[in-house]
C-alpha cells in the first residue's frame, strides 16, 4: 500500500524566513496531495492541495510544488510568522487504497 | 469551523468499557472518514463509510465498530478499552463523488481511558 514519508520531523526558523517541508509517497497511482495544518489539540485544517496533473500552486505566502517522476511534493512557507507555528501534515489520496495516508508531521516553530 | 461536528469533545472513562463518539458531516458530505490520533503521533486512518456503506478499512481493531446512519451521521463505538486507546479521534467528511477527495476534519473527540 501507500507510504508518505516527511521530512524534518522538527523545523525551526526566525520570523521572516522560509520554511519548507519535503514528502514522499511510494504509490505511483496516488493523484491528490493535501496539507494539513494542526495547532496544538485542535483539528487539522486543509490549508493547500495539489493534484497530479499540477506541478505547482500557490496561495499567498504558501505553495505547494509536485515531482510525479521522482514521487515528492513539498511545502513552501514564505515570510514566516509566528502565528505559522503548528505542526504540518501532508498526504497522499489515491493508489490502491482509495484514502489519505498521512506522513508523520512536521513540527514548525517560527521565533519572533 | 469546518462544518463537520463531534460529540463528546473530552470523554473519561475505565478500563473495559465501552464508548460511542458522534461525527456530523457536513452538509452535502456524503462520506465520513474516521482517523486516531494518538500523543505525538500521525494520523491513523480507521475508517471510511460513503452513503451508509462501509467504503474503506484501514487500521481499526476488531474491538472498535463504526457505522453511517441514513441521515449521514456516524458513530464510532470503542469497546474493551484499554489504556493505549487514549487518543484524539477526529472525524471528516468529503463530497464522495467522483474526483472530490478534500476532506475536512470536525474538533476532535479527547478519550482517556484510566
Amino acid at each position: 500500500g501507500e507510504n508518505v514519508e516527511q521530512h524534518p520531523s522538527t523545523l525551526s526558523v526566525q520570523e521572516g524566513d522560509s520554511a519548507v517541508i519535503k514528502c514522499t509517497y511510494s504509490d505511483s497511482a496516488s493523484n491528490y496531495f493535501p496539507w494539513y495544518k494542526q495547532e496544538l489539540g485542535k483539528r487539522p485544517q486543509l490549508i493547500i492541495d495539489i493534484r497530479s496533473n499540477v506541478g505547482e500552486k500557490k496561495d499567498q505566502r504558501i505553495a505547494v510544488t509536485l515531482n510525479k517522476t521522482a514521487k515528492h511534493f513539498s511545502l513552501h512557507i514564505t515570510e514566516t510568522q509566528p502565528e505559522d507555528s503548528a505542526v504540518y501534515f501532508c498526504a497522499a489520496y489515491g493508489g490502491s487504497q482509495g484514502n489519505l495516508i498521512f506522513g508523520k508531521g512536521t513540527k514548525l516553530s517560527v521565533k519572533p | 469551523d469546518s462544518g463537520v461536528t463531534q460529540t463528546p469533545k473530552h470523554l473519561i472513562t475505565a478500563t473495559g468499557q465501552r464508548v460511542t463518539l458522534r461525527c456530523s458531516p457536513r452538509s452535502g458530505d456524503l462520506s465520513v472518514y474516521w482517523y486516531q490520533q494518538s500523543l505525538d503521533q500521525g494520523l491513523q486512518f480507521l475508517i471510511q463509510y460513503y452513503n451508509g456503506e462501509e467504503r474503506a478499512k484501514g487500521n481499526i481493531l476488531e474491538r472498535f465498530s463504526a457505522q453511517q446512519f441514513p441521515d449521514l451521521h456516524s458513530e464510532l463505538n470503542l469497546s474493551s478499552l484499554e489504556l493505549g486507546d487514549s487518543a484524539l479521534y477526529f472525524c471528516a467528511s468529503s463530497q464522495g463523488g467522483p474526483l472530490t477527495y478534500e476532506q475536512y476534519f470536525g474538533p476532535g473527540t479527547r478519550l482517556t481511558v484510566t
